[in-house]
């Protein structure tokens, strides 16, 4: 999603529920897309990758989708749990020659126990 | 082993000083990244390092000065900073493919007085 002003989107979830974060991304071309996890304080911390030349990958406790068509990827905790409240931010490889990620604004994501 | 370390975990400095900010990885990575994350945004790429040498520079001001003595340490020199430079400074490295994984430290929260 995109942020509006200093303030995140928050998606809020219940202990044991699934959640769905989502991300649109800016360039056709971007071969390859992660998902990072950021704690408050500390660096963001890799949690699945996907290829342009899939749609789906499993982790563990984790799903990442990528709809090429309509530019969207999306991310899937099931299960959710207390430490699962971060913010999420997605990241593409927009140009296969620099090997530097463009990030997506972000998810705080709040789990309710 | 997939650590990025980062010393220190806090600074605090005036307008006048100088200061390092130093990141090391043992991954054996060949592409070492600042980036610059304010408060509720994603992180913004500043330099990228392809084997120790400067790759890009995302028109960053030259008070900000990148060194990397090795494939092992970057270096980011501090100089004659503002205010609005207060942020976390986040090191990452990653392997030599565009889609190899890039590992980010836990940062450097910088406040300049």
């Amino acid at each position: 999603g995109e942020s509006v002003g200093l303030h995140l989107p928050t998606l809020s979830v219940q202990e044991g529920d699934n959640s769905i974060i989502n991300c649109a991304y800016s360039n056709s071309a971007s071969d390859y897309f992660i998902w990072y996890k950021q704690e408050s304080g500390k660096g963001p911390q890799f949690i699945i990758d996907i290829r342009s030349n899939m749609d789906k990958r499993q982790g563990q406790r984790v799903t990442v989708l990528l709809n090429k068509t309509v530019k969207h990827l999306s991310l899937q905790i099931a299960a959710t749990q207390p430490g699962d409240s971060a913010v999420y931010f997605c990241a593409e490889n927009m140009d296969t020659g620099r090997r530097a990620l463009t990030f997506g604004s972000g998810t705080r994501l709040q789990v309710q126990p | 082993d997939t650590e990025v370390t980062q010393t220190p975990k806090h600074l605090v400095m005036g307008m006048t000083n100088k200061k390092s900010l130093k990141c090391e990885q043992h991954m054996g990575h060949r592409a070492m990244y600042w980036y610059k994350q304010k408060a509720k945004k994603p992180p913004e790429l500043m330099f990228v390092y392809s084997y120790e040498k400067l790759s890009i520079n995302e028109s960053v001001p030259s008070r900000f000065s990148p060194e990397c003595p090795n494939s092992s340490l970057l270096n980011l020199h501090l100089h004659a900073l503002q205010p609005e430079d207060s942020a976390l400074y986040l090191c990452a490295s990653t392997g030599v493919s565009s889609t190899d994984t890039q590992y980010f430290g836990p940062g450097t929260r910088l406040t300049v007085l």
